[in-house]
């Protein structure tokens, strides 16, 4: 019963090219994030959707481009992958965030690696 | 705009003994969320712990307790009893509710690296 799911789990690609990492969730919640944890371990937000609204977009290069299909997947496409771009990438997903904060639930994160 | 901040790259602690992880916290949000995470050299991210800023007892999780000090701003986890499958990863993160402007994003602290010996 695998709450948070992401597909692939690596991924090794040349600079240039484009990919595309896939998330799903079977928790029910509406509000869906995807995260980049560098080198260094440092983990920010890039994108979060609500009820497949995009609600926030932290300063993400517009080569990462989030689709939300609907409220269970959030998938997140490449273009013109950078050295730059290797990190684990995790989605998580919670219920929708309010004056009452939700626990997040990660999934197991995707292992980008661009040569 | 919100920041956590993780004094301790590294802790050891002796199995069996209790060991704080330190976080420290800085928002103007007065709704705010506070939360510890575990990451295992395997790499997954495993919540452990919430508590809310209007919480007025310290959260507990088993052998988690969050020391939470308001006025302090810190929300140290306590590990108690320690074991040799804690050490891993520790992170706190806060989550701040500005109206909907922050909607829920964890906003991270650097990490703890915690090594538990035998």
């Amino acid at each position: 019963d695998t709450a948070v799911s992401q597909t692939p789990k690596y991924l090794v690609t040349q600079m240039g090219n484009d990919k595309s990492i896939k998330c799903e969730q079977n928790l029910g919640h509406d509000t869906m994030y995807w995260y980049k944890q560098d080198s260094k371990k440092f983990l920010k937000i890039m994108f979060s959707y609500n009820n497949k609204e995009l609600i926030i977009n932290e300063t993400v290069p517009n080569r990462f481009s989030p689709k939300s299909p609907d409220k269970a997947h959030l998938n997140l496409h490449i273009n013109s992958l950078e050295l730059g771009d290797s990190a684990v990438y995790f989605c998580a997903s919670s219920q929708a965030p309010g004056p009452y904060s939700h626990e997040q639930y990660f999934g197991p994160g995707t292992r980008l690696t661009v040569t | 705009a919100q920041k956590i901040t993780q004094t301790q790259p590294g802790m050891f602690v002796q199995e069996k003994e209790a060991v704080t992880l330190d976080c420290t916290y800085d928002t103007s949000d007065p709704s705010y969320g506070l939360f510890w995470y575990k990451q295992p050299s395997s790499g997954e991210m495993i919540f452990l712990i919430y508590q809310g800023s209007y919480d007025q007892q310290n959260a507990t999780e088993g052998r988690y307790s969050l020391n939470f000090q308001k006025a302090r701003k810190s929300a140290n986890l306590v590990i108690s009893a320690s074991q040799l499958g804690d050490s891993a990863m520790y992170f706190c993160a806060m989550s701040a509710y500005a109206g909907g402007t922050s909607y829920g994003k964890l906003t991270f602290g650097q990490g703890t690296i915690l090594t538990v010996h035998p």
